[in-house]
């Protein structure tokens, strides 16, 4: 079975700096990987997903993240933070030939300050 | 384009009561899948429905009940709600078809049990 942990259930940054959003998964099989954020009081919307071919992906909003099989890893980032990037953020895996429903992370809460 | 719609929105309940949570795509997708959201744990599967007239287990399905109506409706019920069903419900859907099509989530019912 896959499984994902997100490193960090908080993370703050200014406005204008880097944000790194960690994400680490466990899989016997090639995995598919996606980040969603979630708004208050809405559901989740994707931000980016990783299936085969190119491993850096680009999605919404400025964001990127990069699949590295070798570290098992999926962080996702923006060079410069948004007031309205506060949110919080989770990474998800599925399997290729498994059941299509998604396993996800803890989730990350994203605090921009000011 | 409503996307997946959820009903109702919040719900109170007292413990040993039933209800069912509603959902609805208009998305033409063929998968629908019930989450539970609590704090510190992402998002857990319930059930889901690959295709019409299919569902199955997912990680958490002890005390819930499933029905897909037709293609556009999957519906939850708490046939005896307890307090440790006190969560946030996603509904979500997929066009199905693989593990790697993302997955559209609606804005959640939040159901609290008494």
């Amino acid at each position: 079975a896959q499984s994902v942990t997100q490193l960090g259930s908080h993370v703050s940054v200014s406005e204008g700096a880097l944000v790194l959003l960690r994400c680490n998964y466990s899989s016997s099989v090639p995995p598919y990987l996606f980040w969603y954020v979630q708004y208050p009081n809405q559901g989740l919307q994707l931000l980016l997903k990783y299936t085969t071919g190119a491993t850096l992906v680009k999605g919404i909003n400025g964001f990127e993240a990069e699949f590295k099989k070798s570290e098992t890893s999926f962080h996702l980032t923006k060079p410069s933070a948004h007031m309205s990037d506060a949110a919080e953020y989770f990474c998800a895996v599925s399997v290729q030939g498994g059941r299509r429903a998604l396993t996800f992370g803890s989730g990350t809460r994203l605090q921009v300050q000011p | 384009n409503a996307g997946v719609t959820q009903t109702p929105k919040f719900q109170v309940l007292k413990t040993g009561q039933s209800m069912t949570l509603q959902c609805a795509q208009d998305m033409n997708h063929n998968s629908m899948y019930w989450y539970r959201q609590d704090p510190g744990m992402g998002l857990r599967l319930i059930y889901y429905s690959a295709s019409e007239g299919t569902t199955d287990k997912g990680e958490v399905p002890n005390g819930y009940n499933v029905s897909r109506l037709n293609k556009r409706e999957f519906s939850l019920r708490l046939e005896s709600a307890a307090p440790s069903q006190t969560s946030v419900y996603f509904c979500a859907s997929s066009e199905g078809g693989g593990s790697n099509q993302p997955q559209h989530f609606g804005d959640g019912t939040r159901l609290s049990i008494l």
